[in-house]
């Protein structure tokens, strides 16, 4: 059973803001949300991490309801070194395994 | 700061063979764990050590084992090789547990079997 669900494939345009939405009915308590971006060959690169209600970094945004059953990172004014998977991972949900779902790949055009 | 190290960059084995991996975490971070990469699978957790002791696994066969040296540098060792082990092999190492930490990875391993 998957524990968090993305979106597989999204398109965007430079300059635009990006919204990536993931969901995580079985968040735990203590669990934390992460996301990472990965380029191809490369290692995930880690881009923000948020418990509750907004956070902001250099980067990105990311939102998270006061159920935390979903989250969602906002990329504003991408580009296209921003054309990469996207993955959320979120703490470990009790059982101590680190679970990254398939990801989103975000393919961004000129 | 440098970041984390991994070696070799690339490999090729045949089948039936073993292969060991080193990975070498940011100073002062005492976790690493390991990540396969797969075109089809994605990227699946193998297992953690924190403090030389193996935290927790997923699910890959007794084949794959690592350990961690007291300098928190890990090895990751598999053996009798299968065609399916070609793969990205990603370690990460954080400050405290890799399920609530930011993750810090290397550039991985591309292991091929032939």
């Amino acid at each position: 059973l998957a524990k968090t669900t993305q979106p597989i494939s999204m398109d965007s345009y430079e300059g635009q803001e990006v919204n990536i939405t993931c969901s995580h009915n079985n968040i735990a308590t203590n669990d934390y949300i992460t996301w990472y971006q990965q380029f191809p060959s490369q290692g995930p690169r880690f881009i923000i991490q948020g418990y509750k209600t907004k956070v902001t970094n250099e980067v990105a945004s990311l939102f998270i309801p006061a159920d935390r059953k979903s989250s969602t990172l906002s990329l504003p004014r991408v580009s296209l070194s921003d054309t990469a998977v996207y993955y959320c991972l979120v703490g470990d949900m009790g059982d101590d395994k680190i679970i990254f779902g398939k990801g989103t790949r975000l393919h961004i055009l000129p | 700061k440098a970041g984390v190290t991994q070696t070799p960059r690339y490999l090729i084995k045949t089948r039936g063979q073993q292969v060991t991996l080193s990975c070498s975490p940011i100073s002062g971070h005492r976790s690493v764990s390991w990540y396969q990469q797969t075109p089809g699978q994605g990227l699946q957790f193998l297992f953690e050590y924190f403090s030389e002791t193996q935290r927790n696994k997923g699910n890959f066969p007794g084949r794959f084992s690592g350990r961690q040296f007291s300098n928190s540098r890990s090895e990751m060792n598999v053996s009798t090789l299968e065609l399916g082990d070609s793969a990205l092999y990603l370690c990460a190492s954080s400050r405290g547990s890799a399920t609530n930490e930011k993750l810090f990875f290397g550039s991985g391993t591309q292991l091929s079997v032939l």
